[in-house]
């Protein structure tokens, strides 16, 4: 298995353009997820996807976008590039148990890809 | 108050050292505790799991819960430059983690 893999390792860009980031597990989790690390600030959940066809946001969305059409693959749109999204970006996955009767599930372990550094300017 | 704190460190301590890594939290709502580690340019790893107060022990490492006080502990034992990492707390009631900070540890050999 080749886990959570992420592309491009790096990327450079201008202010205003997009560009999208690649994600893709291996594992066949149901739950995957975006997150921006920044220096100091640990890790801060962008989107979430609780399995193909089905997003939402986290705590950091805005300037972000998502979609999940396979189980598989998970991309992170930047639409409008700015300078506040350099950053170092995680895809990660696990498989989550569902709340029952409206109450919370519970994630197993989450698995990592090596992440996306991002740089604009 | 943010929900999760953590000593962003830098932590350095001589090889063979006992580390202590340290987090708190606020909302009593969280029940599962997990320490991931991160090595530089690498993404997090997990390296403790747990759901209960007290102690779970796994080889050098033990991770200890004091829900009544809302503090979470990562021990190490006999450290190793090997451990020389980012050690990041992440603590849940649902499907989503919240994390700590981060502690960057230095193993000086």
């Amino acid at each position: 298995n080749a886990g959570v893999t992420q592309t491009p390792k790096f990327r450079i860009l201008k202010i205003g353009q997009s560009m999208t980031l690649q994600c893709a597990q291996d594992m066949n989790h149901n739950y995957m997820y975006w997150y921006r690390q920044d220096p100091g600030m640990g890790l801060k959940l962008i989107y979430y996807s609780v399995g193909a066809g089905i997003t939402d946001k986290g705590e950091v969305p805005n300037g972000y976008n998502v979609s999940r059409s396979t189980t598989e693959d998970f991309p992170l749109r930047l639409e409008l590039a700015a300078p506040s999204q350099t950053s170092v970006y995680f895809c990660a996955s696990s498989f989550a148990y569902l709340g029952t009767s409206g109450g919370p599930g519970r994630s197993e372990t989450q698995y990592f890809g090596p992440g996306t550094r991002l740089l604009v300017l | 108050q943010k929900e999760v704190e953590q000593d962003p460190g830098p932590l350095s301590v001589p090889e063979g050292a006992i580390v202590s890594l340290n987090c708190t939290y606020s909302n009593s709502a969280f029940q599962y505790f997990m320490w991931y580690r991160q090595y530089s340019r690498k993404g997090p790893e997990l390296l403790m799991y747990t759901y209960s107060s007290g102690n779970k022990e796994d080889g050098r490492f033990t991770a200890q819960v004091d829900k009544s006080s809302k503090y979470i502990s990562l021990f190490i034992r006999d450290s190793q430059p090997s451990d020389s990492a980012t050690y990041l707390c992440a603590i849940t009631s649902n499907e989503k983690l919240t994390f700590g900070t981060g502690t960057r540890l230095t193993i000086i050999p």
